[in-house]
């Protein structure tokens, strides 16, 4: 099956500062990779997602990249602020068996310090 | 895009006593179902996941069962719970044309 690693499991930041999360994922059939925002006591949720016929994706303060070849992804945002502060997650998933299943990464504490 | 209810929020069982957490899904048809466990430390277990109405798969041994009697309604019980059944308990929808998952608010479960 597929296998996701996420990279730092915690990163801290002042505000202002760029930070950015690193994920490989072991499944080369692999096509579709969300990035999700939890904040305390919340449920996941989608902040951005690229699939596998694109190399980057942007969104305001947020991008993500994507290189097939060496099977990583990665999460940027820039002009961090306090309440960018939050756990993220990567995940990967894709046509296996039909069951779309995300795995998930273990997750980045991000905090942002004013 | 898709709504997911869950509940309760907050439930403090017992050791020993039965489970039930739902979650129903509103905005789709035929979703597929995710129940994830959330200990301490942030990752998130897959425990069942369902690509339809009685069709269960589970990919971790444990106390715990998942049932789906209807399309958007997506249990999970046990029957005796025990100590280390306590996290946070998230259920979660995808379709397979948009393969986003949207999760519910969760329920942290504390086992004594």
């Amino acid at each position: 099956g597929e296998n996701v690693e996420q990279h730092p499991s915690t990163l801290s930041v002042q505000e202002g500062d760029s930070a950015v999360i690193k994920c490989t994922y072991s499944d080369s059939a692999s096509n579709y990779f969300p990035w999700y925002k939890q904040e305390l006591g919340k449920g996941p949720q989608l902040i951005i997602d690229i699939r596998s016929n694109v190399g980057e994706k942007k969104d305001q303060r947020i991008a993500v990249t994507l290189n097939k070849t060496a099977k990583h992804f990665s999460l940027h945002i820039t002009e961090t602020q306090p309440e960018d502060s939050a756990v993220y997650f990567c995940a990967a998933s894709g046509p296996s068996g039909g069951s779309y299943i995300p795995t998930f990464g273990r997750g980045t504490s991000l905090i942002v310090h004013p | 895009s898709q709504t997911i209810h869950q509940w309760p929020a907050t439930l403090v069982q017992p050791v020993g006593s039965p489970l039930s957490l739902e979650c129903t899904v509103e905005g789709t048809s035929n979703p597929n179902l995710y129940w994830y466990r959330q200990a301490a430390g942030r990752g998130l277990q897959l425990l069942f996941y369902s690509i339809g109405i009685d069709q269960i798969s589970s990919e971790v041994p444990q106390n715990l069962s998942a049932s789906r009697p209807q399309d958007r309604q997506f249990i999970l019980s046990s029957k005796k719970l025990l100590l280390s059944d306590s996290g946070f308990y998230l259920c979660a929808s995808a379709t397979r044309r948009d393969t986003e998952a949207f999760f519910g608010q969760g329920t942290r479960l504390t086992v004594v």
